[in-house]
């Protein structure tokens, strides 16, 4: 169990256009969900917090306009790129924590390649 | 600066031999510390966590020590595979959803 999906895999899209990337937990409920990218050959940066059903919060420097994170239910939630920019080019990940578990269990999605022309 | 520092920054190895990476950490308080092994275009897959108390955990031919005296964790790769060529992620937990990425190991491993 305790499987996350990320669709689409990747995507190219061009500058100015939004691009919205779906984060499933397949078999379990979250309540919170984590948005990451990451940059070659770096680590993982945190860029959100999503709690169901409440707004998310997100780390220093993470525009909140341009990255918007929508958590409607406790299998789903969404981060949509606004007016994208060939900077956005990234890898972007989500995790998921297991509702009811000890908050240590974080699953991570498979990653979402997305390349803005 | 990073709370989290992990050596080597990258390594190479012959198939067989065995390795090991180190993570060091400043991170204050401490939860626990997850070992965190990444394929190229895919999202990190859990290998080892283990808690204030733990000084070893392994997973079958992965075997992670720490010290949480010296604020030091260590992750032993026994009798590498070619499969185990991937970036290797030390991630330490201050609090329940406050996680410190190291910047990752990336370990090759050649025939």
């Amino acid at each position: 169990g305790a499987v996350v999906s990320q669709h689409p895999s990747w995507v190219i899209c061009k500058s100015g256009t939004s691009v919205k990337i779906e984060c499933r937990s397949l078999d379990f409920q979250a309540t919170t969900m984590f948005w990451y990218r990451q940059f070659p050959k770096q680590s993982l940066m945190l860029m959100a917090t999503s709690n169901e059903g409440s707004k998310a919060t997100y780390e220093q420097g993470v525009e909140k306009d341009k990255f918007l994170i929508n958590h409607a239910s406790l299998t789903l939630s969404t981060l949509t790129v606004t007016s994208a920019h060939p900077e956005d080019s990234s890898f972007y990940i989500c995790s998921a924590a297991r509702a009811g578990g000890s908050g240590d269990e974080q699953y991570f999605g498979p990653g979402t390649r997305l390349t803005v022309t | 600066k990073n709370q989290v520092e992990q050596s080597p920054q990258s390594l190479i190895i012959l198939e067989g031999k065995n390795c090991t990476l180190q993570c060091n950490y400043t991170v204050s308080p401490f939860s626990n510390l997850r070992w965190y092994k990444q394929d190229t275009g895919r999202g990190p897959v859990s290998l080892t966590i283990m808690t204030f108390s733990e000084n070893t955990k392994s997973n079958g031919r992965y075997t992670a020590t720490l010290d949480a005296d010296t604020k030091q964790s260590s992750l032993h790769i026994t009798a590498s595979q070619l499969s185990d060529s991937a970036s290797y992620i030390c991630v330490v937990s201050a609090t329940k959803d406050d996680m410190r990425f190291g910047a990752g190991t990336r370990l090759t491993v050649k025939p």
